[in-house]
């Protein structure tokens, strides 16, 4: 079973739209991250929440927005995106002592 | 700064053999945890194996080694009789420790191939 799940698998998007990407862990971890993607590279951090409060923001455009509801859920929502966002984002969580990663299977966004 | 090297960008093995993968890595700390990841053209990230700077006792779980050397800053993986499954991107990660939700430092990543 996966723990780590995200919806939606797939999504496109006008430059116009709002969207959310959401993820949902069942680890009881108390830190989420957002990663983005491009194609034959590796994950680029985005965010990352602790105990639900953002603590680190690697200078990502405000048209990416956060947000942490409660321990399990992480959101990322989407306005005013450009083609060039178009990337595999990936959630991902830890609580472990040596910090290892689990992640989820990813949505793959495409800007139009 | 950190800093991970695969200076490997892909290898392509038949299936049966013996597949290593490199990684090299930079820290300034002490305490710090290295990982290997596999991604598989789904794109899921699964969590491979970890080692932290404390401990380089070299294991095998399955058929996959790694080989953890402080001296020469490297923590290279070995798949043994590799299988069409494996086919995949392998990522090795360093993350700095402090007990805190550190960030994974990952390297360029290697493509392998293995073919029937």
């Amino acid at each position: 079973d996966t723990e780590v799940t995200q919806t939606p698998k797939h999504l496109v998007m006008g430059m116009t739209n709002k969207k959310s990407l959401k993820c949902e862990q069942h680890m009881g971890h108390r830190a989420m991250y957002w990663y983005k993607q491009k194609a034959k590279k590796p994950p680029e951090l985005m965010f990352v929440y602790s105990y639900e409060k953002l603590s680190i923001n690697e200078s990502v455009p405000s048209r990416f927005s956060p947000e942490c509801p409660n321990s399990s859920l992480l959101n990322l929502h989407l306005h005013a995106l450009q083609p060039e966002d178009s990337a595999l984002y990936l959630c991902a969580t830890t609580g472990g002592s040596y910090n290892e990663q689990f992640f989820g299977p990813g949505t793959r966004l495409t800007v139009l | 700064a950190q800093k991970v090297t695969q200076a490997q960008t892909e290898i392509s093995v038949v299936e049966k053999e013996d597949v290593t993968l490199d990684c090299v890595y930079e820290t300034r700390d002490t305490t710090y945890y290295l990982f290997w990841y596999k991604q598989p053209p789904s794109g899921e990230l699964v969590f491979l194996i970890r080692r932290n700077s404390f401990d380089e006792q070299n294991e095998i779980s399955g058929r996959y080694s790694w080989n953890f050397q402080k001296s020469t800053s490297s923590f290279n993986f070995t798949i043994t009789a590799s299988q069409v499954v494996d086919s995949a991107v392998y990522f090795c990660a360093l993350s700095e420790g402090g007990g805190s939700w550190g960030k994974l430092q990952f390297g360029a990543g290697t493509q392998v191939v293995v073919t029937p």
